[in-house]
């Protein structure tokens, strides 16, 4: 089985510059997250879906971010403009059910200049 | 407040020794659910193990054990014959009954280094 799947693996952007970042969540899952990890803040979750509703928005930074998910099978983040200090890695992860593991993709690692 | 701490930044241990990583966390919750998750210098998050509050059992898969205290409020890992695939960071999380157990908060990591 395919895991989680993210594209880019890269980005490299000039500020200002908008940024859209996607996952491809494992079939049959029914939750969907967003993380970012920096080396100053550690691991954050951004947001999260359910069933491809967005539950819990409460980690998005600013209004410059936004998500959806459009269907069970797909998930975009943006970065409208994005600015040097959104440099990270961005993970997306899928869960079945509410108690279980999640599972990450490999991440897109965005550098904004 | 919850919050989860790994006081160990680094650990070094030689091959085929075991090694514990530790855990330690804070919450009221009643209900918890405790993960540790690995990432090589590739980047990937890989889940280990899963420990429920309320599992009586301490988790075990494979060669990864945890070590859950509950009075203490410890959930340490433990990776028995260590590999030098092992080496990475490691990361303990846990999900709460009040945020409904999808939000996982992470701790800081440690740095493993598995030594020939």
């Amino acid at each position: 089985d395919a895991g989680v799947i993210q594209s880019p693996r890269h980005e490299v952007t000039e500020m200002g510059q908008e940024v859209t970042l996607r996952c491809k969540p494992i079939s049959g899952h029914d939750y969907l997250f967003w993380y970012r990890q920096t080396m100053m803040r550690g691991l954050e979750l951004l947001i999260y879906f359910n069933n491809n509703v967005p539950i819990d928005d409460s980690g998005m930074p600013e209004d410059r971010f936004s998500a959806k998910m459009p269907n069970a099978s797909f998930s975009t983040l943006k970065i409208q403009p994005s600015e040097p200090r959104d440099s990270a890695v961005y993970f997306c992860a899928s869960s079945l059910g509410r108690r279980n593991e999640q599972f990450f993709g490999p991440g897109t690692r965005l550098t904004v200049l | 407040a919850q919050k989860i701490t790994q006081t160990q930044p680094g650990m070094f241990v030689q091959e085929k020794e075991a090694v514990t990583l530790d855990c330690t966390y804070d919450t009221s919750d009643p209900s918890y659910g405790l993960f540790w998750y690995k990432q090589p210098s590739s980047g990937e998050m890989i889940f280990l193990i899963y420990q429920g509050s309320y599992d009586q059992q301490n988790a075990t898969e494979g060669r990864y054990s945890l070590n859950f205290q509950k009075a203490r409020k410890s959930a340490n890992l433990v990776i028995s014959a260590s590999q030098l695939g092992d080496s990475a960071m490691y990361f303990c999380a846990m999900s709460f009954l009040n945020t409904g157990f999808q939000k996982l908060v992470f701790g800081t990591g440690t740095r493993l280094l598995v030594s020939p």
